[in-house]
């Protein structure tokens, strides 16, 4: 069965500086997806990054960037020039392939509480 | 991508009560996703929502417990039953995105207490 592991239950950056958020993975798959999504406080799942695993390259998405080590396992998010607004609880987050028969639900990790200082 | 309305977005209920969340999405999917979310933790897979089949329920998560409805391609329902303050956390439903499911769409959740 896959997992998701987040070893840093929480986190705190200054504003304007940079932050990286770990998170590994089992998985005996080879076609798969990774994710990141935030989770403020209202609740609403935001979709953060997301890195296909047969992509070498790491996906960015402005502020955000991953960095994907499909050797090691390993998926963890970069963001810079943090900002108040970044303070959340993120979820590192796994999917299986459509033709591996995943069914299209995701595997979460526990979380990390981001705290944002001004 | 798609937008999901999840109603109610809270509630508080009295143990031994049940409570009927609904899930409407603004575009036809195959599967529905139901994840329990207790205070403090993870997202759980409560169970998957397939339209004209029965749901499939994780291990921990019962039909009588659970009941789900899948009348159509754009709604579903999660009934809570006999809810104890244990049940209480927050409920999301989610869908991918077609055709691969490659990505993953939630509703707002509803944040159930139980008193």
């Amino acid at each position: 069965a896959q997992t998701v592991t987040q070893s840093q239950p929480e986190m705190s950056v200054q504003e304007a500086e940079t932050v990286t958020l770990s998170c590994t993975y089992d998985t005996s798959e080879s076609d798969y997806y990774l994710f990141w999504y935030k989770q403020p406080p209202s609740r609403q799942m935001i979709l953060v990054i997301r890195q296909e695993a047969y992509k070498q390259q790491n996906a960015t998405e402005n502020r955000f960037s991953v960095n994907f080590q499909k050797a090691a396992k390993s998926f963890s998010l970069k963001i810079s020039d943090s900002q108040l607004g970044d303070a959340a609880m993120y979820f590192c987050a796994y999917k299986g392939g459509y033709y591996g028969g995943s069914q299209g639900n995701l595997i979460f990790g526990k979380g990390t509480k981001l705290s944002v200082k001004p | 991508s798609a937008v999901i309305s999840q109603k109610p977005s809270r509630d508080i209920c009295q143990r031994g009560t049940s409570l009927t969340i609904q899930c409407q999405v603004d575009s036809q999917v195959t599967m529905m996703f139901w994840y329990r979310q207790q205070p403090g933790q993870s997202l759980t897979l409560i169970a998957t929502a397939n339209q004209g089949s029965e749901a499939t329920y994780e291990s921990g998560f019962v039909i009588d417990k659970f009941p789900i409805s899948r009348p159509n391609l754009t709604f579903s329902t999660l009934t809570v039953s006999n809810m104890s303050p244990e049940d209480s956390s927050i409920y999301l439903c989610s869908v991918g995105r077609a055709p691969l499911n490659t990505e993953a769409f939630f509703g707002q959740g509803t944040r159930l207490t139980v008193v």
